[in-house]
């Protein structure tokens, strides 16, 4: 069984700083890791993704996350938050070889100008 | 590319009737759907996957007879929710994916409320 942690089930940072989201997730065997972003009255986006290769992995919006197995996380990060961030924020995991998803609760992300 | 549309946006309903949902992927072949229930401000949870031509798969404490998944061609499967009851109100959303397996393209959901 597989099951996601999301730290911090909301998040504010001011525009231009850093925004950190951090995931853990629990899985017998490294899973395929996801992070997705839902804004008001919309589907969730895909952000970034990482299944094999390199760990830090590059995505959309100038987002970026960092798998560590050994600390079984993949923390989201972008350097300089925008307005335009100000949405809910989903990690997920799957196994390799069913692809299903479980979610983490989500982390609402605001922006004070 | 990669785009999933559902039908309805929103949807009430009377206690007892039927009410079917439709997920579409517009621009891409869709071998399987998944579908996702989501509470306010909690997550997404998976209630059941579909193959293009086979039966849903539940996840377990998903009533198969109460939500009826049809996923009859590779860009169309249906939710049926059957005979609903108000603790069936909830945000209702659909994923898609293609060739690429590890990665599912989300529908905008919808909403049933039902009195």
């Amino acid at each position: 069984a597989q099951s996601v942690t999301q730290l911090g089930s909301h998040v504010s940072v001011s525009e231009g700083a850093l925004v950190l989201l951090r995931c853990n997730y629990s899985s017998s065997v490294p899973p395929y890791l996801f992070w997705y972003v839902q804004y008001p009255n919309q589907g969730l986006q895909l952000l970034l993704k990482y299944t094999t290769g390199a760990t830090l992995v590059k995505g959309i919006n100038g987002f970026e996350a960092e798998f560590k197995k050994s600390e079984t996380s993949f923390h989201l990060t972008k350097p300089s938050a925008h307005m335009s961030d100000a949405a809910e924020y989903f990690c997920a995991v799957s196994p390799e070889d069913d692809y299903k998803l479980s979610f983490g609760a989500g982390t609402t992300v605001t922006v004070r100008a | 590319g990669a785009v999933v549309s559902q039908h309805p946006s929103w949807v009430i309903c009377k206690s007892g009737t039927s009410v079917k949902i439709e997920c579409r992927s517009l621009d891409f072949q869709a071998t399987t759907m998944f579908w996702y229930r989501q509470f306010p401000k909690q997550s997404l949870m998976l209630m059941a996957t579909s193959n293009e031509g086979s039966k849903a798969t539940y996840e377990q404490g998903v009533e198969k007879d109460k939500f009826l998944i049809n996923h009859a061609s590779l860009t169309l499967s249906t939710l049926t929710v059957t005979s609903a009851h108000p603790e069936d109100s909830s945000f209702y959303i659909c994923s898609a994916s293609g060739l690429l397996k590890d990665t599912q393209y989300f529908g905008p959901g919808t909403r049933l409320t039902v009195l």
